[in-house]
């Protein structure tokens, strides 16, 4: 199974302030995802990435966010202006072989 | 677009009892079909798969999952449960091309009695 690692495990910010969330696979993929889980609520997609573009983003992947792959091996989140409904756990994903595996996520919590 | 529907939001179950949590879905093209189970403040972990061919798939920890095409469903189950499979499980869809979105259910939070 392979392994995502996301950085950091909990950021706390004010709202207003840019964040950046941070997905380090250890192996070479080409497929990544970002998804966000409210607290008590259901795993939502935002944004799938492949070849070094945005393949399909959701309705809540409005122009606050964005992504990108800076040195080839990161894959990074961006909030421009965080509100305090972004509030939620972050997870970055990989897909291999029509699968996609989940980093242990990022808490952020706006205040 | 595909949409999954998870009846039961909590499940109690009696230690080394059997269990089932149920998934239907709904798509209008084919679709390839995940369990994910995610322990207290952890990640989500791939529990199971169906993309094709035995319509009964096993997983890990004892899993397993039926898919049933026409009655739309997915359920999840296993014939004596532990202590520690207490944990939320989602199912989740995705389109049949493959490495697109995975659209989950509101999941079923399994409560395992000693």
């Amino acid at each position: 199974e392979p392994e995502v690692t996301q950085t950091p495990s909990h950021q706390v910010t004010q709202m207003g302030q840019e964040v950046i969330l941070r997905c380090v696979p250890i192996s070479n993929h080409l497929y990544f995802y970002w998804y966000r889980q409210i607290l008590g609520q259901k795993v939502e997609f935002l944004v799938s990435f492949y070849n070094n573009e945005i393949s399909e983003k959701s309705e809540i992947f409005d122009d606050q966010f964005s992504v990108e792959r800076p040195d080839g091996s990161n894959f990074t989140l961006k909030i421009r202006s965080t509100k305090l409904e972004d509030s939620a756990m972050y997870f970055c994903a990989i897909g291999q072989s029509y699968e996609q595996y989940f980093g242990p996520g990022t808490r952020l919590t706006v205040t | 677009a595909q949409s999954v529907t998870q009846l039961d939001s909590q499940v109690p179950v009696f230690e080394e009892a059997p269990v089932e949590l149920r998934c239907n879905y709904s798509s209008s093209v084919s679709v390839y079909l995940f369990w994910y189970v995610q322990y207290p403040n952890q990640g989500l972990q791939l529990l199971l798969k169906y993309l094709s061919g035995s319509t009964l798939v096993k997983g890990i920890n004892g899993f397993e999952a039926e898919f049933n095409k026409s009655q739309t469903s997915f359920h999840l189950r296993k014939p004596s449960v532990h202590i520690s499979d207490t944990a939320e499980y989602f199912c989740a869809v995705t389109g049949g091309l493959g490495n697109e979105k995975l659209t989950f259910g509101t999941g079923t939070r399994l409560t395992i009695i000693p």
